[in-house]
C-alpha cells in the first residue's frame, strides 16, 4: 500500500507570498498524482491532475510539479481565497492534508 | 451545468440501515465513473469506492469492502451508497464525485451528505 505524506502540516503565510506544499509517496508513482483544495464547509475542488496539469478553470497561479516520489504544489502569489486545506491524491490514497493559514 | 446533487442530511440510530443518493445532471451519466469519499469530523479524505454507472461494476477500498454497498440506477442518473447496519463510527460527511476518464481524478463533486449515527 502506497502512503502519501504531506508537509508541512500547517503553513502560515501572508497574501502575496509564495506557497510551496510537498507530497511524498512511499514508492514511485510515476506522475499519477492530483491536488485538491478544500475550504471549510465545502467539497474538495480538483486543482491539478497528472502532477502538473491544471484542471478546468483553475488560475495560473497554481502549478504542480514532480514525478516518482516527490511532488510539489506551488501557489505563486497567495490570494485571500487560497487559504484552505490542500490534499494530494494517488489512486485510492489521499495525503493527510496541509492547512494553509493566514499569517 | 454539470452537477452532482446529493440527498439531505440523515440522523440514524446504530443498527439502522441507510441509503444516500447522488444524482448527476448536465452530462452523460454513463460516461463517467462515480466515486464516494468519506470525511469524518475534523479529518481528511478517504476514498471508499467507485462505480461504473453504465454496467454497475464496482471497486471498493479494502477499508470499506463489506461495510458499504455502492450501486447505481442509470435510468435516473443516480448513484447510491448504502449501509445495512450503521455504527456510530459511520458518522461523517459523504461526498460523491465524478471521475475523469484518465483514472481516479475527481473533477465534479457533490456538496456532501452528513450522516449522524447516534443512540
Amino acid at each position: 500500500e502506497i502512503v502519501l505524506t504531506q508537509s508541512p502540516a500547517t503553513l502560515s503565510l501572508s497574501p502575496g507570498e509564495r506557497a510551496t506544499l510537498s507530497c511524498r509517496a512511499s514508492q514511485s508513482v510515476s506522475s499519477y498524482l492530483a491536488w485538491y483544495q478544500q475550504k471549510p464547509g465545502q467539497a474538495p475542488r480538483l486543482l491539478i491532475y497528472d502532477a502538473s496539469n491544471r484542471a478546468t478553470g483553475i488560475p495560473a497561479r497554481f502549478s504542480g510539479s514532480g514525478s516518482g516520489t516527490d511532488f510539489t504544489l506551488t501557489i505563486s502569489s497567495l490570494e485571500p481565497e487560497d487559504f484552505a486545506v490542500y490534499y494530494c491524491q494517488l489512486l485510492i490514497t489521499f495525503g493527510q492534508g496541509t492547512r494553509l493559514e493566514i499569517k | 451545468e454539470v452537477q452532482l446533487v446529493q440527498s439531505g442530511a440523515e440522523v440514524k440510530k446504530p443498527g439502522e440501515s441507510l441509503r444516500i443518493s447522488c444524482k448527476g445532471s448536465g452530462y452523460s451519466f454513463t460516461s463517467y465513473w462515480i466515486s464516494w469519499v468519506r470525511q469524518m469530523p475534523g479529518k481528511g479524505l478517504e476514498w471508499m469506492g467507485r462505480i461504473d454507472p453504465s454496467d454497475s461494476y464496482t471497486n471498493y477500498s479494502p477499508s470499506f469492502q463489506g461495510h458499504v454497498t455502492i450501486s447505481a440506477d442509470k435510468s435516473i442518473s443516480t448513484a447510491y451508497l448504502q449501509w445495512s447496519s450503521l455504527k456510530a463510527s459511520d458518522t461523517a460527511m459523504y461526498y460523491c464525485a465524478r471521475i475523469l476518464p484518465e483514472g481516479y481524478y475527481m473533477d465534479v463533486w457533490g456538496k456532501g451528505t452528513t450522516v449522524t449515527v447516534s443512540s
